[in-house]
């Protein structure tokens, strides 16, 4: 069935570094989902790819889909404190039921 | 517009007892579905459903386990005769479509001692 798979699983990051975490699919995607999830919280929508090659911009986060549509990546720049959480990313491939799949999460902690 | 709802916020069950866990979605959602968290884990998918439906349910455990969205009021998930290894976060999320952007709840804290 299909796999979405990220890495690391932990980062701790010095505030000030950056940042990022790798989502990769063991199909071709139709779109991709990113959620952060604060400790304690509950998973919170941050962005949706859809397109080839795409590069969406919020603040210091920058998101990529891979070319191939198989692959994604999140990159914080310059890290603070108040992005500690847990970062998934969630695809869907048309023809696996068309549900979202889940990444197992990557859990960035943010040293002062 | 208030998201998506879930009750009880922490539910304490001893093992053997019932656990119901409550979700509201959001407005004008149709699609639920149920997810599981353990500490430091990611999202474990458990059931997908449609009022009325069960359209999914490959991620949920073959007994004890089940769930509805009964075409008025909240979708339940319902685990029987828990044990200690139900302890979790149960999450709910709500989208207008399958392949839409999922809102989540705050989750359920079920601790079974």
């Amino acid at each position: 069935g299909q796999q979405v798979m990220q890495i690391p699983q932990y980062q701790h990051v010095q505030e000030g570094e950056d940042f990022t975490t790798y989502c990769n699919s063991s199909t071709t995607l139709s779109n991709i989902q990113w959620y952060k999830q604060r400790p304690g919280g509950h998973p919170v929508f941050l962005i949706q790819l859809v397109k080839s090659g795409e590069v969406k911009k919020q603040k210091r986060l920058t998101f990529q889909f891979g070319e191939a549509k198989k692959n994604s990546s999140l990159h914080i720049t310059a890290t603070q404190t108040t992005d500690v959480g847990t970062y998934f990313c969630a695809g869907i491939t048309w023809g696996y039921g068309n549900k979202l799949v889940f990444g197992a999460g990557t859990i960035l902690r943010v040293k002062s | 517009n208030a998201g998506v709802m879930q009750n009880p916020r922490h539910l304490v069950r001893r093992r053997g007892q019932e656990a119901r866990l409550r979700c509201s979605p959001m407005k004008g959602h149709s699609h639920v579905y149920w997810y599981r968290q353990l500490p430091e884990e990611g999202l474990k998918f458990m059931v997908y459903l449609q009022k009325e439906n069960i359209i999914d349910e490959s991620g949920m455990p073959k007994e004890r386990f089940s769930a509805e969205f009964p075409k008025e009021g909240p979708s339940i998930l319902r685990i029987q005769q828990v044990v200690r290894g139900d302890s979790a976060a149960y999450f709910c999320a709500s989208s207008t479509g399958r392949q839409e952007t999922q809102y989540f709840g705050p989750g359920t804290r079920l601790l079974v001692l």
